[in-house]
């Protein structure tokens, strides 16, 4: 079984959308990260989180340590957040990704 | 402006050659990562070093070999011994810790047995 599950592998979405990224782990963790991986393959970090909820722009994270579980949700989705979405407890241990592909 | 870089972006091995991937940092980072991902997989920990004449084997080591003579540099070899080298290759970098830190990283190197 992963560390670290997430739901749903693929999602497609209309623009405008509300989109909700799930992320399970079973490890003891200090910090989650959620990131972002574009077709070119270049990854880039969108949070660091440990508790609570962190929101930059169109984009929000939050975490329950206790439940060991966090979402990354996305408001008014655009089709250039079309990309695949990773939750990881690094620097050892990724989810296997949600493709996601907002349709205009 | 700062960075990772890798190079070359593909690459291509023979049987029985050793090919190195090369990943440089100016970030002034300490800790540096190589990853491999394969399709439908989440990436897997290659080997990792937080400090310079100093490296850790992560969970797929075998195969790989890698040095970390600068600060700045981190280049991976990919032996002979690696029977399935085909996939997608990630260097990161960090400011120290292997905790709590985020992590940046270069665009990636495919690579693909001929």
């Amino acid at each position: 079984k992963n560390e670290v599950e997430q739901s749903p592998q693929n999602l497609t979405a209309q623009e405008g959308e509300f989109i909700t990224i799930n992320c399970s782990y079973s490890v003891g963790i200090s910090a989650l990260h959620w990131l972002q991986q574009h077709p070119g393959g270049g990854i880039v970090s969108l949070f660091m989180l440990s508790s609570g909820k962190k929101k930059h722009g169109r984009l929000i994270a939050t975490i329950n340590i206790q439940e060991k579980h966090s979402s990354l949700h996305i408001t008014a989705s655009h089709p250039r957040d079309s990309a695949v979405y990773i939750c990881a407890v690094t620097p050892f241990v990724f989810g296997k990704g949600t493709r996601l592909s907002v349709i205009a | 402006d700062g960075g990772i870089t890798q190079s070359p972006k593909y690459l291509f091995r023979k049987e029985g050659q050793n090919v190195t991937l090369s990943c440089e940092q100016n970030l002034n980072h300490d800790a540096m990562y190589w990853y491999r991902q394969d399709p439908g997989q989440g990436l897997r920990l290659i080997y990792y070093s937080q400090i310079v004449n100093d490296f850790q084997k992560g969970d797929i080591a075998e195969g790989y070999s890698v040095s970390r003579e600068k600060k700045e540099s981190f280049p991976l070899t990919v032996t002979s011994a690696q029977k399935n080298p085909t996939a997608f290759y990630l260097c990161a970098s960090s400011t120290g810790g292997i905790r709590d830190e985020k992590l940046f990283f270069g665009s990636g190197t495919q690579l693909s047995v001929l």
